[in-house]
């Protein structure tokens, strides 16, 4: 089982949808939780970090669901320059610090 | 502010050759410093990472090396390029305190041939 699991997609979508990804992580013990944004050919980009509580930044909304093990993103009101591909990223950490692992993320393409 | 700079950004090598890319960083002390490699339509893969200077861990066994002569710059390197060695390398650093999210470098693409 890989230590963090995402559905690669694609999620084709029309502009103004809402859409949503989870993404599930193996180590219980995992310490933090990201969403990253990776625009092909582009490095990743940082979207949010996923609190505890759940956390809010416009159009984007973000769940940690500690017993379940996993994370979701969802988008509202897609727009076109949404269309990415999503990388759900969690942080183990260990005697050298930060250890964080990507999933394989997920494929977004929002169409007219 | 932070920011990191990444070079090349593009490479073409044939195989057999050396490799030697490099990193830095400014804006920060003692960040910790990894080195990723993402092939064609796959996810990350985890290289080498650094806490401090000369100390490097390796995460996956190949013929690549790393090297952190500088508290903000760190080298990825090999001796003989392998045609498997092709993909996107990105360096990034994240702050030495824990639950810090990494901020990457722009990329080097490099196409062994």
């Amino acid at each position: 089982r890989k230590e963090v699991e995402q559905d690669p997609g694609p999620f084709n979508v029309p502009e103004g949808a809402t859409v949503a990804f989870n993404c599930t992580y193996s180590n219980s013990a995992s310490q933090s939780f990201f969403w990253y944004r990776q625009d092909c050919r582009k490095e990743p980009k940082l979207l949010m970090s996923v609190y505890s509580s759940g956390n809010e930044d416009g159009r984007f909304t973000a769940q940690l669901n500690r017993a379940s093990q996993y994370i979701s993103l969802l988008i509202r009101d897609s727009k076109l320059s949404d269309s990415a591909t999503y990388l759900c990223v969690v942080n183990l950490l260990n005697n050298a610090g930060n250890m964080l692992t990507f999933g394989g993320g997920t494929r977004l393409m929002v169409k007219p | 502010s932070q920011t990191i700079h990444q070079w090349p950004a593009t490479l073409v090598q044939p195989v057999g050759s050396p490799l030697s890319l490099e990193c830095t960083v400014e804006g920060t002390s003692n960040p910790n410093l990894y080195w990723y490699r993402q092939a064609a339509g796959r996810g990350l893969q985890l290289l080498f990472y650094s806490v401090g200077i000369g100390q490097i861990s390796s995460e996956v066994p190949q013929n690549l090396s790393a090297s952190r002569p500088q508290d903000r710059q760190f080298i990825l390197s090999s001796k003989k390029l392998l045609l498997s060695d092709s993909g996107f390398y990105l360096c990034a650093w994240s702050y030495g305190r824990g639950n810090s999210p990494l901020h990457f470098g722009n990329g080097t693409r490099l196409t062994v041939t």
